[in-house]
């Protein structure tokens, strides 16, 4: 297995609802990122896990919160979004924290109103 | 300022036509890599290219690591080459990838 499984696909949710992210892989890689992208934009860095603890935040909301149950799995709980927030959310492994060898996942597109 | 540049931002080609793209990066990254993302929004990631050349089909990329640029070549183009291409870096004390702003290429039949 050779991918990384984000699931939804799409998401459209209220500025008061509860819900998550999912991403997985079965790769053995031990670095999971998310990443936000906007239209028209490059991806950017929101979090990184390696060996399933977090290791860089950058300085993201606490509306959004990740977790990582385990080496195969990563989730990013989202609550009380906004509609600025509406983005692709794309999830990555890496072997390590090793600088190469990016698996990225084909996105969730979410949709605040 | 900017640490991952890339020219030009948008493409148009006629199918079967060759490309150069390029990408120039500062001193505080380095790790160069190449991604196409589909209009689909998946990326896929192309090369892993820190310095010298590599081919992959009708793709290959050379980092002229020295002269801190990259270059990445698409030959015999076809639709499916459509899409945006990242050049991206690891910035150096972080370990974070840092994406330049992209290329748009479009690919017409």
């Amino acid at each position: 297995d050779t991918e990384v499984t984000q699931t939804p696909k799409h998401l459209v949710m209220g500025m008061t609802n509860k819900k998550s992210l999912k991403c997985e892989q079965h790769m053995g890689h031990r670095a999971m990122y998310w990443y936000k992208q906007k239209a028209k934009k490059p991806p950017e860095l929101m979090f990184v896990y390696s060996y399933e603890k977090l290791s860089i935040n950058e300085s993201v909301p606490s509306r959004f919160s990740p977790e990582c149950p385990n080496s195969s799995l990563l989730n990013l709980h989202l609550h009380a979004l906004q509609p600025e927030d509406s983005a692709l959310y794309l999830c990555a492994s890496t072997p390590g924290q090793l600088n190469y060898g990016y698996t990225f996942g084909s996105g969730t597109r979410l949709t605040v109103v | 300022g900017i640490q991952v540049e890339q020219s030009p931002p948008d493409l148009i080609l006629q199918e079967g036509a060759n490309s150069t793209l390029r990408c120039n990066f500062s001193d505080s990254v380095n790790n160069l890599q190449w991604f196409h993302q589909n209009p689909w929004g998946q990326l896929i990631n192309l090369f892993y290219i820190p310095s010298g050349t590599k081919q992959n089909g009708r793709l290959s990329a050379t980092t002229v690591a020295t002269e801190r640029y990259s270059l990445l070549y698409i030959s015999s183009s076809q639709t499916t080459d459509s899409g945006v291409y990242f050049c991206a870096g690891i910035r150096f004390n972080t370990g974070k990838l840092i994406f330049g702003q992209g290329t748009t290429l479009q690919v017409k039949p």
